[in-house]
């Protein structure tokens, strides 16, 4: 079965970076896009952006480039997300998804991870 | 980006009432999708395609709409369906998401 593990909460300092990761397995990692959504309380949810590992290819919602990079490593099945320059506005719950199929209908974001918060704080 | 508006924000329903959650987009979408979130989870889907019920969702649930106009339905509410839920589609990018409804037990 797909499932997508993801690290452990971080608590980080304003101006820093933070990399989270979302372990893929039960599929074959190269051949699915992976997304990354943000939560932040009362705000919703925002999509960040999609990396297909089979080739590394990325898009950017823009509000978040320049934010975040995605990346993937094919010979451990993990995506990874950097942030960059963090303020308080990037404390939230990121979450990773892959979409899926049912019955043969695509669903966007079929399989979750179980979210990585990310507190910004001195 | 298309924005979805969701109605209400919250609400609280009887077991055995019927709850209706609309939403609606500032343009056009082919489709719009419903996720249920319960508090410290992650999002699941639970409609797709407008009307698809996702595996292991009671037929109690439904969806219906076209166009900027789309609607969620419980036939009848029961205790386990207490959640947040949210729309979002997936015809233009960035794919977005309403800002949810939370649906309480009475």
């Amino acid at each position: 079965q797909v499932q997508l593990q993801q690290s452990g909460a971080e608590l980080v300092k304003p101006g820093s970076s933070v990399k989270i990761s979302c372990k893929a397995s039960g599929y074959t990692f190269t051949s699915y896009d992976m997304h990354w959504i943000k939560q932040q309380p009362g705000n919703g949810l925002e999509w960040i952006g999609w990396i297909y590992p089979g080739n590394g290819n990325t898009k950017y919602n823009q509000k978040f480039n320049g934010k975040a990079t995605l990346t993937a490593d094919k010979s451990s099945s993990t995506a990874y997300m950097q942030l960059s320059s963090l303020t308080s506005e990037d404390s939230a719950v990121y979450f990773c998804a892959r979409s899926g199929y049912y019955s043969s209908y695509i669903v966007p974001f079929a399989y979750w991870g179980q979210g990585t918060l990310v507190t910004v704080s001195s | 980006e298309i924005v979805l508006t969701q109605s209400p924000t919250t609400m609280a329903a009887s077991p055995g009432e019927k709850v209706t959650i609309t939403c609606r987009a500032s343009s056009s979408v082919s489709y719009m999708y419903w996720y249920q979130q319960k508090s410290g989870a992650s999002p699941k889907p639970w409609i797709y395609e407008t009307s698809k019920l996702a595996s292991g969702v009671p037929d109690r649930f439904s969806g219906s709409g076209s166009g900027t106009s789309y609607s969620f339905t419980i036939s009848s509410m029961e205790t386990e369906d207490a959640a947040t839920y949210y729309c979002h589609q997936w015809s233009s990018t960035p794919p977005t998401f309403g800002s949810g409804t939370k649906l309480e037990i009475k």
